[in-house]
């Protein structure tokens, strides 16, 4: 079945202990991204990836780190996580780069900082 | 930070009401107009990718249209179902790296 599959679903942790949240689509899609949800703020990008070894930020990369070494991960890595970083998170997916493609989402990840 | 802006926020129809909503963005650089349904504890399913002006999208009762010239594109359902409760998102691609999200519409259907 084809899928974006994020891990964990449910995650609380406490202030400045690393994490990971992992993102991996078998899809053999280019284009990747990271956004946060937050209450009347939509959809934030955070970073996005054109493709293997290409990243860039989007427009809320501050505390996030994110790299693509294989095609079908891109794993969202906080260093430091602090409050303000409780959010729920989604990695998506689509084929090209494009404007014609539809993004595929995963199932979330939502995230507690203490 | 592009403004994509999504009205109404919110609201409420009987089942069998027909209802639309409005999505405003940019009218410069367009790329695509993406408009997405996200049901509670789920993630976001794809409805349409729109790129011309003038389009006009249909799925079951949900259709949409597009003008690129003055910056919007509607969303219309016809006779609602409360299945149809859910929140829809637009996105706006103003290039080909970047795809920026309204806050949503939250839609929901009273049987």
């Amino acid at each position: 079945e084809a899928q974006v599959t994020q891990n964990p679903r449910y995650l609380i942790t406490v202030t400045g202990k690393k994490l990971t949240v992992t993102c991996s689509q078998n899809m053999n899609h280019e284009y990747m991204s990271w956004y946060r949800q937050d209450p009347g703020l939509g959809l934030r990008q955070i970073y996005y990836s054109m493709n293997v070894e290409v990243t860039d930020k989007g427009d809320v990369p501050e505390g996030y780190k994110v790299s693509r070494k294989e095609k079908r991960n891109f794993p969202l890595i906080l260093e430091s996580p602090s409050p303000n970083q409780t959010s729920l998170y989604f990695c998506a997916s689509s084929s090209q780069p494009g404007h014609n493609s539809p993004l595929h989402f995963g199932n979330g990840t939502r995230l507690t900082v203490t | 930070i592009l403004n994509v802006e999504q009205s109404p926020q919110s609201l409420h129809v009987q089942e069998g009401d027909s209802t639309n909503f409005t999505c405003s963005f940019p009218s410069s650089n367009f790329y695509a107009l993406h408009w997405y349904r996200w049901e509670t504890a789920k993630s976001p399913e794809a409805l349409f990718v729109m790129t011309l002006n003038g389009d006009e999208k249909k799925k079951g009762r949900i259709s949409a249209t597009l003008n690129t010239k003055e910056g919007y594109s509607y969303l219309y359902i016809k006779g609602s179902q409360p299945e149809d409760s859910a929140t829809y998102l637009c996105a706006f691609r103003g290039s080909a790296r970047q795809l920026t999200f309204g806050s949503g519409t939250q839609l929901t259907v009273l049987p």
